[in-house]
């Protein structure tokens, strides 16, 4: 079956703009998963989403960036304000559930941010 | 909180070596243990995983760790390393506490030499 899709692959924006990064988790897939890897880091988490719901948003850097998962399949990262230090490669993972057992996370391939 | 340490940035070993890329965690409580790798381009791919049981986990393309709970050790090891190996290794840890998150040590940067 398909595999878990982010879009855009890359995108570069300017200093101050604001983006929007989908991703498509794995069909049936409840849990959620944002990390951030910058160059030469491992990837680091940013939220959580069990269904439509933040369970945990304990990784987002500060308030300029939100994430939405409204129907509790397509999740949006946004990031507004940009600035160049939000430069790096974001990463969405999805899982099949949360409560009853740990299960793998299932990794998208990544959108390259790129902040001029 | 939960930490992992790979103190190996750079590791190169030649075609047909055995390797072995160390790990170091650190977790309040019973721990749940991945080795990932990321080539060029591509997405985090689950080699194997340490939930319980037996100490020593198999995993896909012939890889191996062990997990040593008195060392808070996960090391991965192959026998023969293979050119298409090649790629970046991630050691990361996880557990009940926080809802499944994961987190990642920097990585070691395997190259292989024919």
């Amino acid at each position: 079956g398909a595999g878990v899709s982010q879009t855009p692959s890359n995108k570069v924006t300017e200093k101050g703009k604001y983006v929007e990064l989908r991703c498509d988790p794995i069909s049936g897939h409840t849990a959620l998963y944002w990390y951030r890897q910058s160059l030469g880091q491992g990837p680091e988490f940013l939220i959580y989403f069990q269904g439509t719901g933040a369970a945990d948003d304990s990784g987002l850097p500060n308030d300029r960036f939100f994430a939405v998962r409204p129907e509790g399949s397509v999740s949006t990262l946004k990031i507004q304000r940009t600035e160049r230090g939000d430069s790096a490669v974001y990463l969405c993972a999805s899982s099949p559930r949360q409560s009853g057992s740990y299960n793998e996370q299932f990794f998208g391939p990544g959108t390259r941010l790129t902040v001029l | 909180a939960q930490s992992v340490t790979q103190p190996d940035i750079h590791i190169t070993v030649s075609e047909g070596a055995s390797l072995e890329l160390r790990c170091n965690y650190s977790y309040g409580a019973t721990p749940y243990l991945f080795w990932y790798v990321q080539s060029p381009g591509q997405g985090l791919q689950l080699l194997l995983k340490y939930f319980s049981g037996d100490t020593l986990v198999q995993g896909i393309k012939g890889f191996e760790a062990e997990f040593k709970r008195s060392q808070s050790s996960f090391n991965l090891r192959k026998p023969s390393v293979h050119w298409s190996d090649a790629a970046e290794y991630f050691c990361a840890v996880g557990g009940w506490g926080g809802g499944n998150k994961l987190t990642f040590g920097t990585g070691t940067q395997l190259k292989v030499e024919l």
